[in-house]
C-alpha cells in the first residue's frame, strides 16, 4: 500500500457525460501528479501540482481539468468524454516536486460506452 | 522533436544481470526516471536521475550520460518477481517541464 488513494476504483460512464476523479496524496506529501494509460498509448503524462500550483503540464486535453486543494487532495475533471478516454487513470504524489520518489494510488479504471 | 527509446522486450534467466537501454531525444532535460510495472498494477518508482554515473539501490542501478541521451537500468540476480514492464521517462525542462515516458520494456524471467 503506496498510502496514496484514488476514488472511484472502477467507473462505466457514457460518451459526452462528465466524471470527477479524486486522489488523496500520501501525508505529508505535497505534490501530485496524474497519468493516464491505455493500451495502445502507453503510460502518458496529464499534469502535476505541488501544494495548490500547477507545477508541470503534459499532453492533458481542453476538455480535461485537474486541481488541488488547500488539504493537498487533488481532482481529474474529464468532460464531453469520448470513446478513446477509455483508460486506467493513475494519481501518484511526491513530498517535493521533482526528484523526489513518486508514489502511485491503484488508479481508476474509466470505461466510457 | 522528443523522442525515448527502450527494447520492446528481453528475456534473462534467473539469478543472472540484465541492462536494460533508454535513448532520449528531448528539447531540455531535467532528470530521468525509471519506473517497474507489473500487469494490472500501479506503476512502482525505482529511481531517478539528473547528474551523469551511476546510482545504486541494492539490486536495481540506474546510469545516466547526459552528453549521449543515454540510461540504463541494471538489475542485479535477477528474481522471477522482476518480470514486469520498465518504463524510461525523462522531464523536458523546455517543454513545461512535463515528463514523456518510453514504451516501456517488458522483461521476461526465466527459471
Amino acid at each position: 500500500d503506496s498510502g496514496v488513494t484514488q476514488t472511484p476504483k472502477h467507473l462505466i460512464t457514457a460518451t459526452g457525460q462528465r466524471v470527477t476523479l479524486r486522489c488523496s496524496p500520501r501525508s505529508g506529501d505535497l505534490s501530485v501528479y496524474w497519468y493516464q494509460q491505455s493500451l495502445d498509448q502507453g503510460l502518458q503524462f496529464l499534469i502535476q501540482y505541488y501544494n495548490g500550483e500547477e507545477r508541470a503540464k503534459g499532453n492533458i486535453l481542453e476538455r480535461f481539468s485537474a486541481q488541488q486543494f488547500p488539504d493537498l487532495h487533488s481532482e481529474l475533471n474529464l468532460s464531453s468524454l469520448e470513446l478513446g478516454d477509455s483508460a486506467l487513470y493513475f494519481c501518484a504524489s511526491s513530498v517535493e516536486d521533482t526528484q523526489e520518489t513518486q508514489y502511485f494510488g491503484p488508479g481508476t479504471r474509466l470505461l466510457v460506452l | 522533436g522528443q523522442n525515448i527509446d527502450q527494447p520492446t522486450e528481453m528475456t534473462a534467466t534467473e539469478g543472472a544481470i540484465v541492462q536494460i537501454n533508454c535513448t532520449y531525444q528531448t528539447s531540455g532535460f531535467n532528470g530521468l526516471f525509471w519506473y517497474q510495472q507489473h500487469a494490472g498494477e500501479a506503476p512502482t518508482f525505482l529511481s531517478y536521475n539528473v547528474l551523469d554515473g551511476l546510482e545504486e539501490k541494492g539490486r536495481f542501478s540506474s546510469f545516466l550520460s547526459r552528453s549521449k541521451g543515454y540510461s540504463y537500468l541494471l538489475l542485479k540476480e535477477l528474481q522471477m518477481k522482476d518480470s514486469a514492464s520498465y518504463l524510461c521517462a525523462v522531464r523536458d525542462s523546455e517543454g513545461d517541464d512535463k515528463i514523456i515516458f518510453g514504451k516501456g520494456t517488458r522483461l521476461h524471467i526465466l527459471p
